[in-house]
């Protein structure tokens, strides 16, 4: 079945530093892929969409990749501040356009000042 | 202000009292849908609705019901809640970019059933 990984490892990174982090995914090829923010008890906020036929994606200092051979994406943070520490989501579309998502468990991000 | 809206935000009540959850958007949003998030489980769908009247099953359907009369509110409803059903709901309306849906999320619901 259709299985998202993230680490489950939180991330800790120093202020100012660029902040990857990882989502794979097997058994499926989505048609895109996204990336949220959530901070604790309270909602995910979405914060980018990428598509299959697409490699790369930004805003601001944000960007995201997409390798649908790999079947990876990769979620950079540049210039990383306090305030990014948060829990980071991702999810996928389900085959057939099915309006099911398919989200990560997530991956906490700290950024020490 | 555009926004998802839930109510009530926390809710501690008995197994098997009857409670419906309610959620409204005011985004003229034609896709709804309600999660459950559990430490080590992640955001799992309960229920979706791509319109008015029209609602289908997530991943966890069991034990909820939905109901679409209106674009704007998607209540979930718990007829006979139980102690499993603890756990943090969100409600989400979605806007189909190029057949892609990003989703708005409300604040959440803290259920606990005793």
């Amino acid at each position: 079945s259709q299985k998202i990984e993230q680490n489950s490892e939180a991330l800790n990174i120093q202020e100012g530093k660029t902040a990857t982090l990882t989502c794979n995914y097997t058994n499926y090829s989505p048609a895109y892929l996204q990336w949220y923010r959530q901070d604790p008890g309270r909602g995910p906020v979405f914060l980018l969409l990428i598509r299959e036929n697409e490699k790369e994606k930004r805003k601001e200092r944000l960007k995201v990749t997409f390798d649908t051979t790999l079947k990876q994406s990769l979620f950079h943070i540049t210039a990383s501040q306090p305030a990014d520490s948060a829990t980071y989501l991702c999810a996928l579309d389900r085959a057939g356009g099915s309006y099911i998502p398919t989200f990560g468990r997530g991956t906490s991000l700290i950024v020490h000042p | 202000e555009a926004q998802v809206t839930q109510n009530p935000r926390y809710l501690i009540t008995v197994t098997g009292k009857k409670l419906t959850v309610t959620c409204s958007q005011n985004m003229n949003h034609e896709y709804m849908s309600w999660y459950r998030q559990d430490p080590g489980l992640g955001l799992r769908q309960i229920y979706y609705s791509m319109n008015v009247e029209v609602t289908d099953k997530g991943d966890v359907p069991e034990g909820y019901k939905v109901s679409r009369k209106e674009k704007r509110n998607f209540p979930l409803i718990l007829e006979s809640p139980s102690p499993n059903q603890t756990s943090l709901y969100f409600c989400a309306s979605s806007i189909n970019t190029g057949g892609a849906y990003e989703q708005y999320f409300g604040p959440g619901t803290r259920l606990t059933v005793t």
